[in-house]
């Protein structure tokens, strides 16, 4: 079945630049997309992308795809101390309409 | 406009208990979805409603759990008996019909089920 891969942690310092990178085997993924998590709250989405497209930016965010490698990764820049969440990554699958999400990373920004 | 509302925040339950939990969509959202998370593991699929039809029901872990969707509003999602391995956030997440493009699905703020 499809899958979504995440690494669980990554920390920065504040105004540095995070990575939070993804990888999925969905071969009929239609968009991808980023959620992120704060503590005692829903999912937010951030952003998301469509899979013929190699790069979406938005502000701070910066997504890139790479459909071959089915990597897809999520850049902030200047990261902030709120910006300190678990982000989720995850797949519209045009096989079975359903988001299959990752693990979630939990990005901590250290002041 | 209002979000996705879920009730309740945490339940804490004993094992063989009954707990029921609630979603309340965005209104006109035609769509509405479960998904379960269990401690630090990927966000799990449930079911799916389209109205008040089940549209997908093939991430319900066992027959222990119920979904409804009377009348195509809010809907709940009851576990009974409880067991342990039901302990987790559940997510209810509503989105809008569409032929095609992005179902970008709101997310409520999860209900958190303990189980003892």
């Amino acid at each position: 079945g499809e899958d979504v891969e995440q690494s669980l942690f990554l920390s920065v310092r504040e105004g540095d630049s995070s990575v939070i990178n993804c990888t999925y085997t969905d071969s009929s993924s239609t968009y991808l997309y980023w959620y992120k998590q704060e503590p005692g709250a829903g999912l937010q989405l951030l952003t998301y992308i469509f899979s013929n497209m190699d790069m979406k930016q938005d502000q701070r965010l910066t997504v890139l795809l790479n459909k071959k490698d089915k990597h897809l990764s999520l850049r902030i820049a200047d990261t902030q101390t709120g910006d300190s969440a678990i982000y989720f990554c995850a797949d519209l699958s045009s096989n079975t309409g359903k988001l299959i999400f990752g693990q979630g990373t939990t990005l901590q920004v250290k002041p | 406009e209002a979000g996705v509302t879920q009730f309740p925040s945490h339940s804490v339950i004993e094992k063989g208990q009954t707990v029921t939990l609630r979603c309340d969509p965005i209104s006109g959202h035609d769509n509405l979805y479960w998904y379960r998370r269990v401690m630090g593991k990927e966000i799990k699929f449930l079911l799916h409603f389209v109205k008040e039809s089940k549209q997908d029901e093939s991430g319900m872990p066992n027959n222990r759990f119920l979904a409804e969707r009377t009348g195509g509003t809010y809907s709940t999602l009851k576990v009974q008996p409880a067991e342990l391995e039901d302990s987790g956030v559940y997510f209810c997440a509503s989105s809008q019909a569409r032929a095609s493009g992005a179902n970008v699905l709101t997310f409520g703020a999860g209900s958190r089920l303990t189980v003892l």
